[in-house]
């Protein structure tokens, strides 16, 4: 069946443009997380929903990134007035259930440049 | 804070020998450990994992052990082959919260 996919796949973007990155998990997985990848890094945990909810938003960088998830399906994650330390990999994964009793299916990725 | 360090963070093997990575992680509440492939290009992917009430797990030629006492855990590759070159990342999981290390990159020689 279809995995995870994000969109777009690349972004270049000018300093303190917004992004729109979209999510769209695997279909009946209620947890979805999300996560950014700096060149050579690993994978640095941003958000996760059980179902429409955030019950953890500690992972975000600063209060100018935010997500949200409807219909228990899509989610995007927006990054305003976007900076170039903003420019990695973000990467979503979802899952059947909340908890690490559930594998984690993960997205390609995508690739932001903030020129 | 949380934290995992992987070691090494680059590691070259001719292919036919064995590869192992290992990492360490700070957090006692961990109970999770899984351990991800990434091709380039790709998300991770999961190859293998162990929860902290087992020592050792193996699936072919993968296996991973856990020390939960000293918090460390490792990868065991055996017979690598060239598909095996990609990055790997081991991670430290309590309940929906995984910490991730920074990375090997393995690189097997035909």
């Amino acid at each position: 069946g279809a995995g995870v996919s994000q969109s777009p796949s690349n972004k270049v973007t000018e300093k303190g443009k917004d992004v729109e990155l979209r999510c769209d998990p695997i279909s009946g997985h209620t947890a979805l997380y999300w996560y950014r990848q700096r060149l050579g890094q690993g994978l640095e945990f941003l958000i996760y929903f059980q179902g429409n909810s955030a019950p953890d938003k500690s992972g975000l960088p600063s209060d100018r990134f935010s997500a949200e998830r409807t219909g228990e399906s899509v989610s995007t994650l927006t990054i305003q007035r976007t900076q170039q330390e903003d420019s990695a990999v973000y990467l979503c994964a979802s899952s059947l259930g909340q908890g690490n009793s559930y594998e984690q299916y993960f997205g390609p990725g995508t690739r932001l440049t903030v020129t | 804070g949380e934290n995992v360090e992987q070691h090494p963070s680059t590691l070259s093997v001719q292919e036919g020998d064995s590869a192992v990575i290992k990492c360490t992680y700070s957090d006692s509440a961990s109970n999770y450990f899984p351990w991800y492939k990434q091709e380039l290009g790709k998300g991770p992917q999961l190859i293998i994992d162990i929860r902290s009430n087992v020592g050792e797990k193996k699936d072919q030629r993968i296996a991973v052990t856990l020390n939960k006492t000293a918090k460390h855990f490792s990868l065991h590759i055996t017979e690598t082959q060239p598909e095996d070159s990609a990055v790997y990342f081991c991670a430290a999981s309590q309940w929906f919260k995984t910490i991730f290390g920074a990375g090997t990159r393995l690189f097997v020689k035909a």
